[in-house]
C-alpha cells in the first residue's frame, strides 16, 4: 500500500530565510510525487511533481523539491520565504502501476513565514 | 480555461436530511475523484470515476454516501441521513486520462451538519 508522511504539523520561518517542508513516502515501485499548496478557503493548488529524470524538480512560485530514492524522500523547499507563502502543504504519492488512481496524501503541513 | 467548479459553496443542513454536491470537472479529463477534508485531517478520498469504467467506491465511509457522473461529465455526490460527522469540506478534482497528469481541485463545498 502507498503512504505519505509529512512528519511535521508546523513549519515556522522567518521571511527571506530558506524553508524546508519534508515529505516521505511509501511505495513499492518507482513513484509519482506531487506537492499540493492550499490557501485559507481554497482549494488545493498544484506546485510540483516528480515523475522521471532529474531528481531536482522546479515549480511554481519558485518553489523546487528533490527526489531522494534511497531516503524515500520527497522535500519541498524554497530559497528564500515570502509572507506570503503561509499556507497548508500536501504532498501525495501514486503509484503508476496503479493507473491514474487517486493521489495518497499526507496530513499537511502548516508553514508560517513571520514577517 | 475554465477549471473544476463545485456547487454550493457553502451547505448548512439539518441532521438527518439528504444533501447533493455537484462537481464541473475540467473540459476533456475523464477522470473525476471525490476528496473529503475533515477539521485537523488530511484528504481523504471517497470515490474516482475513470472514463466509462465503473467507479471505484472504496473510499465511501458508509452507505448513505454515494456518486454518479452523468455523460462523463457532472458529478453528484449525495450523502443521505446526514450525520454531524459528515461535516467537512468536500473537494472534487479532475485530470487527464494519464497516470503521470496532476490532479486539478475544484474550490470545495463545506458542508455544515447542524
Amino acid at each position: 500500500a502507498q503512504s505519505v508522511a509529512q512528519p511535521e504539523d508546523q513549519v515556522n520561518v522567518a521571511e527571506g530565510n530558506p524553508l524546508t517542508v519534508k515529505c516521505t513516502y511509501s511505495v513499492s515501485g518507482n513513484p509519482y510525487l506531487f506537492w499540493y499548496v492550499q490557501y485559507p478557503n481554497r482549494g488545493l493548488q498544484f506546485l510540483l511533481k516528480y515523475i522521471t529524470g532529474d531528481n531536482l524538480v522546479k515549480g511554481s512560485y519558485g518553489f523546487e523539491a528533490e527526489f531522494n530514492k534511497s531516503q524515500t524522500s520527497f522535500h519541498l523547499k524554497k530559497p528564500s520565504a515570502l509572507v506570503s507563502d503561509s499556507a497548508l502543504y500536501f504532498c501525495a504519492v501514486r503509484d503508476p502501476r496503479g493507473g491514474n488512481t487517486p493521489l495518497v496524501f499526507g496530513k499537511g503541513t502548516r508553514l508560517s513565514v513571520i514577517a | 480555461g475554465a477549471g473544476v467548479s463545485q456547487s454550493p459553496s457553502n451547505k448548512v443542513t439539518e441532521k438527518g436530511k439528504d444533501v447533493e454536491l455537484r462537481c464541473d470537472p475540467i473540459s476533456g479529463h475523464t477522470a473525476l475523484y471525490w476528496y473529503r477534508q475533515s477539521l485537523g485531517q488530511g484528504l481523504e478520498f471517497l470515490i474516482y470515476f475513470q472514463g466509462n469504467s465503473a467507479p471505484d467506491k472504496s473510499g465511501l465511509p458508509s452507505d448513505r454516501f454515494s456518486a454518479e457522473r452523468t455523460g462523463g461529465s457532472v458529478s453528484t455526490l449525495t450523502i443521505q441521513r446526514t450525520q454531524q460527522e459528515d461535516s467537512a469540506v468536500y473537494l472534487c478534482a479532475s485530470s487527464p486520462s494519464r497516470e503521470s497528469y496532476e490532479q486539478y481541485f475544484g474550490p470545495g463545498t463545506r458542508l455544515t451538519v447542524t
